[in-house]
């Protein structure tokens, strides 16, 4: 039983270039929730995203938008980047309509580094 | 953003010892805390959801309890062993869907 996936492993753009990451949730999941973690911090919440809908979102600017598919993947889209979007992003998929009650299950992440 | 602090930020253990840490968030409209592990080079692996004030989940030689009331849980890491070197989050959550994570716990346990 794949895990969670997500697609590339690290990527390097320029500022003011534009960045899809991309992720597979575990099988049998049907919410993905994308988490940005800059250095030294703890992984902060973008926004969730639930029937192909987002359903909640973190203190992120509209640069920051997303996109859930009928098999449930996922899609991150950060434009305009800026310097301070260099971070590893992390993708976690959960089943149970991605209750907080649940544990989710997190992807190895994709690192941006923004030059 | 629940504002969420974990301590200390890191700490070394000698293999053996046992050890514990804090989170603490706040004790208003608390919903469910997370614990995650996450080691180097790998994805944060979950290894308790806590709902109820004075819960208490066990997995192996790893334990962790809940007071909702005043807005702290502990994890306890008995007898520590080299495999259980990483960054231990807590997430506190105060609805439904999201999670806000700590800045982490780093444990290194020294052979």
């Amino acid at each position: 039983d794949a895990g969670v996936t997500q697609s590339p492993t690290h990527l390097i753009k320029t500022r003011g270039q534009q960045v899809t990451l991309r992720c597979s949730p575990k099988s049998g999941h049907d919410t993905v929730s994308w988490y940005q973690q800059a250095l030294g911090q703890g992984p902060q919440f973008i926004f969730q995203y639930y029937e192909e809908e987002e359903r909640q979102r973190g203190n992120f600017p509209d640069r920051f938008s997303g996109h859930q598919f009928p098999n449930y993947s996922s899609e991150l889209n950060v434009n305009a980047l800026l310097l301070g979007d260099s971070a590893l992003y992390l993708c976690a998929s959960s089943g149970e309509a991605g209750s907080s009650l649940y544990e989710q299950y997190f992807g190895p992440g994709t690192r941006l580094t923004v030059t | 953003i629940l504002n969420v602090e974990q301590s200390p930020q890191s700490l070394h253990v000698q293999e053996g010892d046992s050890t514990n840490f804090t989170c603490s968030f706040p004790s208003s409209n608390f919903y469910a805390l997370h614990w995650y592990r996450w080691e180097t080079a790998k994805s944060p692996e979950a290894l308790f959801v806590m709902t109820l004030n004075g819960d208490e989940k066990k997995k192996g030689r790893i334990s962790a309890t809940l007071n909702t009331k005043e807005g702290y849980s502990y994890l306890y890491i008995k007898g520590s062993q080299p495999e259980d070197s990483a960054t231990y989050l807590c997430a506190p959550s105060s609805n439904d869907y999201k999670l806000s994570f700590g800045a982490g716990t780093t444990v290194t346990v020294r052979a």
